[in-house]
């Protein structure tokens, strides 16, 4: 079946560690992207990716850094630059490179930090 | 301004009832317009894209209003499946290539 894979589903962190969470899709999708959400409030753009080895921020990308070196994989990197890292993380991933289509998300990674 | 604006919520109903959300955006360029469902601690999906002639899937129409700047959801005959928060998503920036959300529209569906 394709889809968006990510993992992992919750992860618990202390405060000053980094931490990866992996997106993988096989949808031979060219354009990757990364939504933080905390409660009650909607999603907001962390990075995005319309091609390998290039990626672009969003509006909250201090503290995150990712990297597009296979077309299927989208890592992210939560540092300990970011002050409040506790929450939901969504990955996502389109057809249209021209963000202007539908999204289909990975299940999402929670992270808590200690 | 927020540039995607929804009414929080929640809307309580009882099963059947007709119901509406109206979502506003700030930029006129913006093209595509959607609704998401998003499940409690489940990741969003897509309900249905908005098209400019208005559209309908079962018991779900939307429209879209661009000179006003909104779109809407309207849900008919409510089922108690349909409780769940509705995400309005508008490419919002035309220099950017992603797609902005809504803080969604909580719908609670009462027996």
């Amino acid at each position: 079946d394709g889809g968006i894979t990510q993992s992992p589903k919750y992860l618990f962190r202390k405060e000053g560690q980094n931490v990866t969470l992996s997106c993988e899709q096989n949808l031979n999708h060219d354009a990757m992207y990364w939504y933080r959400q905390d409660p009650g409030q909607g999603l907001r753009l962390i990075y995005y990716s319309q091609i390998v080895n290039d990626f672009q921020k969003g509006d909250i990308a201090e503290g995150y850094s990712v990297s597009r070196e296979k077309k299927e994989s989208f890592p992210l990197t939560v540092t300990s630059a970011q002050k409040n890292p506790t929450a939901f993380y969504l990955c996502a991933s389109s057809i249209d490179p021209t963000g202007a289509g539908e999204l289909f998300f990975g299940e999402g990674s929670r992270l808590t930090v200690l | 301004r927020k540039e995607v604006e929804q009414d929080p919520g929640p809307f309580n109903v009882p099963e059947g009832a007709t119901v509406a959300f109206n979502c506003t955006y700030s930029n006129s360029a913006s093209q595509s317009f959607f609704w998401y469902r998003q499940d409690c601690r489940k990741e969003p999906k897509l309900l249905m894209s908005v098209y400019s002639s208005g559209n309908e899937d079962g018991r779900f129409t939307a429209q879209l209003n661009r000179a006003s700047q909104y779109i809407s959801l309207l849900i008919r005959d409510s089922k108690l499946s349909d409780s769940a928060t509705y995400l309005c998503v508008v490419n919002y920036h035309t220099g950017r290539r992603a797609l902005t959300f809504g803080s969604g529209t909580r719908l609670q569906v009462q027996p």
